[in-house]
C-alpha cells in the first residue's frame, strides 16, 4: 500500500512570497489533515478535511494560509504572502472516516524556509 | 484535550527496555492515553493507545495507573531504530487524529 505523498519536499522563499504544498493521501481515506510543525515543537493541526468539505479550521490562519480539497482526493495548501514564523514542515495525514487513530498516517512532510 | 507532561529526553541502551513515563492528572472519564512517535525527518507515527487497562501490541506496552493519573510506554528491547520523539496525548475517542502533541520526549537508544 503507497504511504502519503507530498511534493516538494523543501522549499526556500523570501518573506512575502506565495508557496503552495500538495498531498495526496493514502486511497480510500477520505478524512485528510495538514499539520505545521515548527523546529523543537510537536506538529500542530491546521485543516481537517472530510472527502472535499472542511471539517476543523480553527486553527488555520486565514488571512495568509488557504487550503483545498476540490475532487476529495488530493489537497493543496497555499501561504500567500508567507512570513519568517511560517518556517516549519508541513504536514499531511490521512485516515479512514469512521477508524481509530492505527489507520491514521502522516506523510514525510515539506520542509519550509523562509528568509 | 488534557495537559500532559512528559521529561524531553531519555537514554536506554540497545536490548533494553526503554520506560517512557507520561503524567496526565487532569485526564477526564472519556479520555484515552495515545503514544505516537517521530522519527527524525519522518512523519509522528501511531504506536498504541488505552483507556485503562494495559495494552500490548507488536511494538510496545502501555501501562495505565489505576488512578489514571500517569502512564508508561515500555518498549520491551529497544533497537538503534527506536531512537525518536515519542509523544503522549490524551483526547476523546471522538477526535481520531486531531491530536494535541506537545513536546514529547527524545528517546536515544545507545549502543
Amino acid at each position: 500500500e503507497a504511504g502519503v505523498a507530498q511534493s516538494p519536499r523543501y522549499k526556500i522563499i523570501e518573506k512575502r512570497q506565495s508557496v503552495a504544498f500538495w498531498c495526496n493521501p493514502i486511497s480510500g481515506h477520505a478524512t485528510l489533515y495538514w499539520y505545521q510543525q515548527i523546529l523543537g515543537q510537536g506538529p500542530k493541526l491546521l485543516i481537517q478535511f472530510q472527502n472535499n468539505g472542511v471539517v476543523d479550521d480553527s486553527q488555520l490562519p486565514k488571512d495568509r494560509f488557504s487550503a483545498e480539497r476540490l475532487k476529495g482526493v488530493d489537497s493543496t495548501l497555499k501561504i500567500q504572502p508567507a512570513k519568517l514564523e511560517d518556517s516549519a514542515v508541513y504536514l499531511c495525514a490521512s485516515r479512514k472516516p469512521g477508524a481509530g487513530d492505527e489507520t491514521q498516517y502522516f506523510g514525510p512532510g515539506t520542509r519550509l524556509l523562509v528568509l | 484535550d488534557a495537559k500532559t507532561t512528559q521529561p524531553p529526553s531519555m537514554d536506554c541502551a540497545e536490548g533494553r527496555a526503554a520506560n517512557l513515563p507520561c503524567n496526565h492528572s487532569t485526564i477526564s472519564g472519556n479520555e484515552y492515553v495515545y503514544w505516537y512517535r517521530q522519527i527524525h525527518s519522518q512523519g509522528p507515527q501511531y504506536i498504541i493507545h488505552g483507556l485503562k487497562n494495559n495494552e500490548t501490541n507488536e511494538m510496545a506496552s502501555l501501562i495505565i495507573t489505576e488512578d489514571r493519573k500517569s502512564s508508561t510506554l515500555i518498549l520491551p528491547h529497544a533497537t538503534l531504530r527506536d531512537t525518536a520523539v515519542y509523544y503522549c496525548i490524551v483526547r476523546a475517542p471522538w477526535r481520531a487524529g486531531k491530536s494535541t502533541f506537545g513536546d514529547g520526549t527524545t528517546l536515544t537508544v545507545k549502543p
